[in-house]
């Protein structure tokens, strides 16, 4: 059980574009949503918390136009980046809970390169 | 944001050899996590800890809360090379804040 997908798992994309990345639950329901970003050999960084129905909630220094979080059912949550640039280039990974939400569990990662 | 201090930051030891590794903050926190993560993929969650004090095990993995819910440390014991990778501690505040709040990873490298 536990199970969380993200599609498509690698995605390069030209300057200017946007690029939309899916997290699903595919085995349990997930009020609540996490989108991450992580740079090479760095830890997870926490972008915007996800609530079904509701507008994300975005960590600071994040730019909510720049990434556009929508969680429109429990079992989906999407991530778009906008206009994306070079130093968007990164390894993208959402992460649900249940309705406690204690228990994380990790997408495998969207590996997203700008060139 | 916050950050957890997670020691140590790499790992050389040889198949068979105990490990232990921890992370330390200077804030409370409610729940503990631990996850590996292999190259290019997401983090695994091995071990939860939800109580101050508490001892967890999965299989060779022992986790433990600390006493004063600022530390936590991991164990693995008889290691082998599929153990190689990077883990992650992470703190959680609890009540309705779910965020977590993660370490800066040790990578384990395992010789056979």
């Amino acid at each position: 059980g536990a199970v969380v997908s993200q599609h498509p798992s690698r995605v390069i994309c030209k300057s200017g574009t946007s690029v939309k990345i899916e997290c699903r639950s595919l085995d349990f329901q997930a009020t609540t949503m996490f989108w991450y970003r992580q740079f090479p050999k760095q830890s997870l960084m926490l972008m915007a918390t996800s609530n079904e129905g509701s507008k994300a909630t975005y960590e600071q220094g994040v730019e909510k136009d720049k990434f556009l979080i929508n969680h429109a059912s429990l079992t989906l949550s999407t991530l778009t980046v906008t206009s994306a640039h070079p130093e968007d280039s990164s390894f993208y990974i959402c992460s649900a809970g249940d309705r406690d939400a204690y228990e994380q569990y990790f997408g495998p990662g969207t590996r997203l390169t700008v060139t | 944001g916050q950050q957890l201090n997670q020691s140590p930051q790499s790992m050389f030891i040889q198949e068979g050899e105990d490990v232990s590794m921890n992370c330390t903050s200077s804030s409370i926190f409610n729940t503990w996590l631990w996850y590996k993560q292999d190259p290019g993929e997401g983090p695994v969650l091995l071990i939860a800890l939800y109580k101050a004090g508490e001892l967890t095990s999965n299989g060779r993995l022992t986790a433990q809360f600390g006493i004063t819910r600022k530390d936590s440390f991991l164990n693995i014991s008889a290691s082998i090379p599929s153990d190689v990778g990077i883990y992650f501690c992470a703190g959680q505040g609890g009540g309705s804040n779910y965020k977590l709040t993660f370490g800066k990873g040790t990578l384990l490298t395992v010789n056979p």
